[in-house]
């Protein structure tokens, strides 16, 4: 059964901090690999999307990397920001059309001023 | 450009209730998806659409059905509400072209309450 567990499910961070935040999987065949944010009382937003041969991209302050051969990523927070708190969903796709998605259960992070 | 619109907000129901929840997107998306999100839980999958005029079931579609006469619209229906069925649901679209990077784009949700 394809799985997406991510670590930990929640965490407290001062501002200006840095977090890292993890995520392992199992499943096949892999297409693609998801950071989404997702807001109180919002959809997810996507940050960043990796392929089976990238193994780190960024968007602004946030940083993902990826480990096919561990099945494991990871999502970095830069300097944090009061506006960083919400929940972050790793999304695992599987399939060759990459239309299978096993979403983990989200790290609620909370940035204190 | 309005992206992905979801009516209602909120909504509660008693139990046995029906109702229809809508999904609007304006992208000319061919893939639509309809999802719960429950506490501690990650998103489920209940139904999909790949294109005007075709379904199919996901992971957790009992208790729903849905409906795709246009392409900008993707109905949730709930013929006879229950309290497991409280959740926030949300719709997402995507391109229908074959790309690994194609995202989904999500809504803003429905809060749906049974009582």
């Amino acid at each position: 059964k394809n799985q997406v567990e991510q670590s930990p499910q929640s965490l407290i961070i001062l501002e200006g901090k840095n977090c890292t935040l993890q995520c392992n999987y199992t499943v096949s065949p892999f297409s693609n690999l998801r950071w989404y944010k997702q807001d109180t009382g919002r959809g997810p937003v996507s940050l960043t999307i990796m392929t089976f041969s990238e193994n780190t991209k960024s968007n602004g302050r946030y940083t993902a990397t990826l480990d096919a051969d561990t099945k494991q990523s990871s999502l970095h927070i830069t300097a944090s920001q009061l506006s960083d708190s919400a929940s972050y969903i790793c999304v695992v796709s599987a399939g060759a059309a990459g239309n299978k998605l096993t979403f983990g259960g989200g790290t609620r992070v909370l940035v204190k001023p | 450009n309005a992206g992905v619109t979801q009516t209602p907000k909120f909504r509660v129901l008693k139990t046995g209730q029906s109702m229809t929840l809508l999904c609007a997107q304006d992208m000319n998306h061919e893939y639509m998806y309809w999802y719960r999100q429950d506490p501690g839980m990650g998103l489920r999958l209940i139904h999909y659409s790949v294109g005007e005029g075709t379904t199919a079931k996901g992971e957790v579609p009992d208790g729903y059905n849905v409906s795709r006469l246009k392409k900008q619209n993707f109905l949730l229906g709930l013929e006879s509400a229950a309290p497991s069925q409280t959740s926030v649901y949300f719709c997402a679209s995507r391109s229908g072209t074959a790309s690994s990077y194609n995202e989904q784009f999500f809504g803003p949700g429905t809060r749906l309450t049974v009582l």
